[in-house]
């Protein structure tokens, strides 16, 4: 039981490149979240899915896309990446929102230069 | 709207203290309330998850207590260690999503 695996760990993109940051989990969870963590920002969400083929913004979706074509994958996408979205992102996973835990993933560190 | 507020920012306490780690929001209606922990360039870990209904969930030497009435919730520690330095976050469900703290990050000198 591997939990929540992103990948890469580390990437570093120019300004105006694409990447696709991938999110796996194996706890069968419905709901998946995207967040990027920035000093003195704290951790904000970014998009999130409450089941298969469905996805929703969160508080800061501008500049990103997202994918959940099977249930255990959650992908986040930048078309064309800026140096505001150099940041650590983290993907989470839960049951469902109310009353279960979310359970986080190690982690994506980006800079785009 | 809900705002998570956590004091303080930094705490730094010789080992085998007992500390208090405090959380605050504004909003009492909610599910639970989770605390987690986060180490320098990690993810977050799950520590307790206190539902609406409990006013305490316990973990080895961690308490956490939960009163909505006050908008508040601590976590304590008992006999502090070196390797419970870390940030610590608290967090409530709110509008489709999790509300964060802006996290306490601890410092325990041996």
């Amino acid at each position: 039981n591997a939990g929540v695996t992103q990948t890469p760990k580390f990437r570093v993109l120019k300004t105006g490149q694409s990447m696709t940051l991938l999110c796996a989990q194996d706890m069968n969870h419905e709901y998946m979240y995207w967040y990027r963590q920035d000093p003195g920002m704290g951790l904000r969400l970014i998009h999130y899915s409450v089941g298969e083929g469905t996805t929703a913004k969160g508080e800061v979706p501008d500049g990103y896309n997202v994918s959940r074509l099977k249930k255990q994958n959650f992908l986040l996408g930048l078309e064309s990446a800026a140096p505001s979205q150099t940041s650590v992102y983290f993907c989470a996973s839960s049951y469902s929102l109310g009353s279960y835990e979310q359970y986080f993933g190690p982690g994506t560190r980006l800079t785009v230069t | 709207k809900q705002e998570v507020t956590q004091i303080p920012a930094a705490l730094s306490v010789p080992e085998g203290e007992n500390l208090v780690l405090n959380c605050s929001f504004t909003d009492s209606a909610i599910y639970n309330l989770q605390w987690f922990r986060q180490d320098p360039g990690k993810g977050l870990t799950s520590l307790l998850l206190i539902q609406s209904s409990q006013r305490e969930q316990t973990s080895g030497r961690l308490n956490a207590s939960l009163d909505k009435s006050s908008g508040r919730s601590t976590l304590y520690i008992a006999a502090s260690q070196p390797g419970d330095s870390a940030t610590y976050l608290c967090a409530v469900p709110w509008g489709g999503k999790l509300i964060f703290g802006q996290g306490t990050e601890l410092s325990v000198k041996p």
